[in-house]
């Protein structure tokens, strides 16, 4: 089945730790997002790669950190310097990020709970 | 910069009847609009899009939307509500002066009661 996979589903950190979200797509898509979601505040962009090798800050980009060496992997490392982290990550992808009219495709989370 | 406003957090309908999910854009240039529903701890799922032409969009599951540029609205509709669709629902605009970048809204809870 083509889709986006994440992992874990559910991930607890302590304090002053890093961690990584993993994301992994099979549907050959050039673009890769990464968002959070907070109770009433809808997703916010973290970062965003339009292409392998590449990537961008999107609007909360302080205290993550990502890469994009494979087209179908796009981890999300969640550091120490992130004093708010606990969150529902998605992750999502679209065939192009230049093309506008393209929709994104969504993995099923990761919730993310500081200890 | 662009935004989305979905200016109502919560919509109550009751099964078979008309349902109605607001939200308004703000872009320069020409918009590309979506809708995506999401239901508890999953990720989102794509119902419609609008880019050209008819201003009336059908999309999965019954849903439409209708796509109105001088109000700058794109309302998501459905006939007959079911149970089934009491989800949460996102708006998101995407444009080319926001080098492609989706702006979602904050979402509306839908309830629907048989």
């Amino acid at each position: 089945d083509g889709g986006i996979t994440q992992s874990p589903k559910y991930l607890f950190r302590k304090e002053g730790q890093n961690v990584t979200l993993s994301c992994e797509q099979n549907l050959n898509h050039d673009a890769m997002y990464w968002y959070r979601q907070d109770p009433g505040q809808g997703l916010r962009l973290i970062y965003y790669s339009q292409i392998v090798n590449d990537f961008q800050k999107g609007d909360i980009a302080e205290g993550y950190s990502v890469s994009r060496e494979k087209k179908e992997s796009f981890p999300l490392t969640v550091t120490s310097a992130q004093k708010n982290p606990t969150a529902f990550y998605l992750c999502a992808s679209s065939i192009s990020g230049a093309a506008m009219n393209t929709e994104a495709f969504f993995g099923q989370g990761t919730r993310l709970t500081v200890v | 910069a662009q935004s989305v406003a979905q200016p109502e957090d919560q919509v109550n309908v009751a099964e078979g009847n008309p349902l109605t999910v607001k939200c308004t854009y703000s872009v320069s240039g020409n918009p590309y609009l979506f809708w995506y529903v999401q239901y508890p701890n999953r990720g989102l799922q794509f119902l419609l899009k609008y880019i050209t032409g008819d201003n009336l969009v059908k999309g999965s599951y019954g849903f439409e939307a209708e796509f109105n540029k001088s109000q700058t609205s794109f309302h998501l509709k459905k006939p007959s509500a079911l149970v089934s669709d009491s989800a949460l629902y996102f708006c998101a605009v995407r444009a080319n002066t926001n080098a492609g970048k989706s702006t979602f809204g904050d979402g509306t809870t839908l309830t629907v009661k048989p």
